[in-house]
């Protein structure tokens, strides 16, 4: 099992220019989450996918929307990136939305906008 | 609203000391607690998880952490620490609201020699 995987690993944009970063999960997993991650404020929900075909803001949505394409992949689009998008962003995945649920992270991937 | 408050961003420690980092939460409700950890360059991965039940929790890694009600804390232990512990380590709480884990803003373990 890959568990969770991102790409790209790394990505450098302009101002104003456009992004999909990809996620997929082989967990066979319900539920699936877009975190970003900046010094000193720790993880931040963007969005989050409870089950195939429903997705929900999360603390931190604009500038940002989500695509649940099928069960295994969870997309996350930037249509007019700003440098304050600059930041690592994590996907995650997990059985369902209980509490009892473990979340599973990629590796992430590093975005930097000039 | 629910935060997660991890006590000093840096953490150094000599290889075989005690491991000691801090994480207080605030909840009107019992909330459910985690620990994460991150190596560097890598996601993050479980260490322990309290939902209910015993209130100390042992995980990975010889790591344990204990929620106490009364102080509002879940504050993370390892007896001795190994140079390979050296990574971030997050708290993290749900509130009972569906898929809102709420983070800390982190820990960053280092270990000398």
């Amino acid at each position: 099992n890959a568990g969770v995987t991102q790409t790209p690993k790394f990505q450098v944009l302009k101002t104003g220019q456009s992004m999909t970063l990809q996620c997929a999960q082989d967990m066979n997993h319900n539920s699936m989450y877009w975190y970003r991650q900046d010094p000193g404020m720790g993880l931040r929900l963007i969005y989050y996918s409870a089950s195939e075909g429903t997705t929900d803001k999360g603390e931190v949505p604009n500038g940002y929307n989500v695509s649940r394409l099928n069960k295994r992949e969870f997309s996350l689009r930037l249509e007019s990136a700003a440098p304050s998008q600059t930041s690592v962003y994590f996907c995650a995945s997990s059985g369902g939305t209980s509490v009892q649920e473990t979340q599973y992270f990629g590796p992430g991937t590093r975005l930097l906008v000039l | 609203a629910q935060s997660v408050t991890q006590l000093g961003s840096h953490v150094s420690v000599s290889e075989g000391a005690l491991v000691l980092l801090r994480c207080n939460y605030s909840s009107s409700v019992p909330p459910y607690l985690f620990w994460y950890v991150q190596y560097p360059n890598q996601g993050l991965q479980l260490l322990l998880k309290y939902t209910t039940g015993a209130t100390l929790v042992k995980g990975i890694n010889g790591f344990e952490a204990e929620f106490k009600k009364s102080e509002t804390s879940f504050h993370l232990t390892k007896p001795s620490a190994h140079m390979s512990d050296a990574a971030e380590y997050f708290c993290a709480a749900y509130t009972g609201t569906a898929s809102k884990l709420t983070f800390g803003t982190g820990t960053r373990l280092q270990v000398t020699l």
